[in-house]
Formats: structure tokens, sequence, C-alpha cells
């Protein structure tokens, strides 16, 4: 249980162009989704919190007009980086907080991450 | 502010042994939870385990558990009878209350390298 997937696994585009990135949760209903980036060999940073009907929260410095949240339903929130530079190269992984978690209610459990590479 | 610090950027430990990720964290939130997640090279977060600040006794998950000394803020996690596989990276990240809204917060993590 407690699967999260994410698609695509990696992209590559031309500087200038917009890239969507999906995070499904497959086996149960997230009202949250979170969304981080992590450059190479650093941690993860959170971008923005993401709940199901409703704008999202970005951290500080994130801006929010180059990267749109849109959480329509209880399993799927997209992130959409638009006009992609090189410097927005990144890891990008969401998580998904299960909403009637048994044990762990608060229990984030991570997408497999997209790797995207701006040329 | 929360903050989590992970001193130890690599660790190095022979398999079938035990070793100790470090995590210490600072929080004015009176209930906080402490995660360990494992990272492999794949890139995928994998959930170790969970202490609430709550609770009594110390969180374990098969071979991880976690050493929680709450008076000096502290959360190490103890991977007992290292295997090759578990070679990867190591983040420890609390969760704080109220209007937080379950966001979490991580520390830079630990290279762990399990040799034969």
């Amino acid at each position: 249980g407690a699967v999260v997937s994410q698609h695509p696994s990696w992209v590559i585009c031309k500087s200038g162009t917009s890239v969507k990135i999906e995070c499904r949760s497959l086996d149960f209903q997230a009202t949250t989704m979170f969304w981080y980036r992590q450059f190479p060999k650093q941690s993860l940073m959170l971008m923005a919190t993401s709940n199901e009907g409703s704008k999202a929260t970005y951290e500080q410095g994130v801006e929010k007009d180059k990267f749109l949240i849109n959480h329509a339903s209880l399993t799927l929130s997209t992130l959409t980086v638009t006009s992609a530079h090189p410097e927005d190269s990144s890891f990008y992984i969401c998580s998904a907080k299960d909403r009637q978690g048994p044990i762990r209610p608060d229990t984030q459990y991570f997408g497999p991450g997209t790797r995207l590479t701006v040329l | 502010a929360q903050k989590i610090t992970q001193t130890q950027p690599g660790m190095f430990v022979q398999e079938k042994e035990a070793v100790t990720l470090d995590c210490t964290y600072d929080t004015s939130d009176p209930s906080y939870g402490l995660f360990w997640y494992k990272q492999p090279s794949s890139g995928e977060m994998i959930f170790l385990i969970y202490q609430g600040s709550y609770d009594q006794q110390n969180a374990t998950e098969g071979r991880y558990s976690l050493n929680f000394q709450k008076a000096r803020k502290s959360a190490n996690l103890v991977i007992s009878a290292s295997q090759l596989g578990d070679s990867a990276m190591y983040f420890c990240a609390m969760r704080g209350s109220g209007g937080s809204n379950y966001k979490l917060t991580f520390g830079k993590g630990t290279l762990l390298t399990v040799n034969p």
C-alpha cells in the first residue's frame, strides 16, 4: 500500500518550453501533496504544498507563476515548470500524505522522482 | 523555525555490523514527528521509521530502530546487521504541528556505504 507514482521519470526539454510532471497516489486518497526539488548531492527542499481543490501554498523564494501546481483530485497533483531554463534542471519529487493513514496518518509517501534537464 | 542537523556526511560499515546515523533537531513546537528516509541511487525516497514526540517508547521497524532522546533533541537511526543493499543516502526529517500542515524539514543527509 501507499504507492505514489510520478510521470515522466525523466524529461529533456529545450529552454523556454514548459514541462508538466504528474504525481498520483495509486492506492490511497491524498488531500495534501508536496513538491520538492533536489539538486545533486543536496537535500530535499520543499517548493510548495498542494491541497485538493484549493490553491497551492508556495515556500519563500519559489515563483508561483513559474511553478504552476494543480491538485484537481484526491489522487492527482501536477507541477508545470513554465518557460524552463537550464537552472531549473533538477530532480523533482512529490509526496502524498495519506488522508486516512491507519497508524501513521502524517507520514508522507514519496514518488520515484522526475529528473528534468533543460538544454 | 525547525532545523535538522546531520553531522555525518558519510559513514562506512562492515556488512553484518550495526551502524548509528546521527540526527539532532531543533524546534519550538510542543508536538512534532521525526522520520527517517532512505534514498538509494535510483532516487526514490523510502520511508523507514517514525517517532512521535509524545511516544514513550523508541520506534522499531525490523532492522531499524530510532534512539530517541528528547532532552538531548536527538533521533539517531540504528541499523542492525547491515546489508549491502543498505548502501544509500539517509535523511532525517521533522514534521511540525499546527499551521505547518505536515511540512517536512530535511537534514542534509548521510551517505552510508556498506562494505562486504
